[in-house]
């Protein structure tokens, strides 16, 4: 399945608007881009995903480059409960071996 | 139910002792997915279903390792003569089959060997 390339941490004031990149470069054309989060090891919660055109629900929003090869997830008002671990997956649903790598750990900075 | 259901949500276990962890997935959701994460560690995939089917179980850490599901719902984990080395969160997930399905989470077994 296409692997995914995060930066292992990331600071954001509270308030701001957080950007977190992926790198998806080998992402064929079907495959979807999918983020999660995870904190203190509760299951990780689904956040939003989509294939080629940005998305926006009311968590956050997708940004997705036109080639596919990148993604960013924006959540537009951070707060102190957005703390957490964010993986962007992309699952190649065929053979079903879901692997998630080590995200981005994001901090909320008061 | 509503979501993925797992139990027990916490279980603390004397090595040598067999567990059982239960995973109760989303009603209509063929396929499931177990995985282990270890304290301050990412998610280590295990095992996953396609109906009660396991295609693939080189994911499973050892032969104490056991996983089926029956009826296309239910599963349960398995482990044997459990090690401290088990000490984890068991999660388990599921989802319908199609490209564009999303993938929920259960809250996990916390699982302690002493």
């Amino acid at each position: 399945d296409a692997k995914t390339t995060q930066p292992p941490s990331m600071d954001c004031a509270e308030g701001r608007a957080a950007n977190l990149p992926c790198n998806h470069s080998t992402i064929s054309g079907n495959e979807y881009v999918y983020w999660y989060r995870q904190i203190h090891s509760q299951g990780p919660q689904y956040i939003i995903h989509g294939l080629k055109n940005n998305e926006t629900n009311e968590m956050a929003s997708l940004i997705i480059t036109e080639d596919r090869k990148s993604s960013t997830l924006i959540l537009p008002h951070a707060t102190l409960r957005d703390t957490a671990v964010y993986y962007c997956i992309v699952p190649f649903f065929r053979d079903d071996k879901i692997i998630f790598g080590k995200g981005t750990r994001l901090h909320i900075l008061p | 139910g509503a979501g993925v259901s797992q139990s027990p949500s916490n279980k603390v276990t004397e090595k040598g002792k067999d567990v059982e962890l239960r995973c109760d997935p989303i009603s209509g959701h063929t396929a499931l997915y177990w995985y282990r994460q270890s304290l301050g560690q990412g998610l280590e995939f295990l095992i996953y279903f396609q109906g009660n089917s396991a295609p693939d179980k080189s994911g499973l850490p050892s032969d104490r390792f056991s996983a089926e599901r029956t009826g296309g719902s239910v599963s349960t984990l398995t482990i044997q003569r459990t090690q401290q080395e088990d000490s984890a969160v068991y999660l388990c997930a599921s989802r319908l089959t199609g490209g564009g399905n999303t993938i929920y989470f259960g809250e996990g077994s916390w699982l302690t060997v002493v």
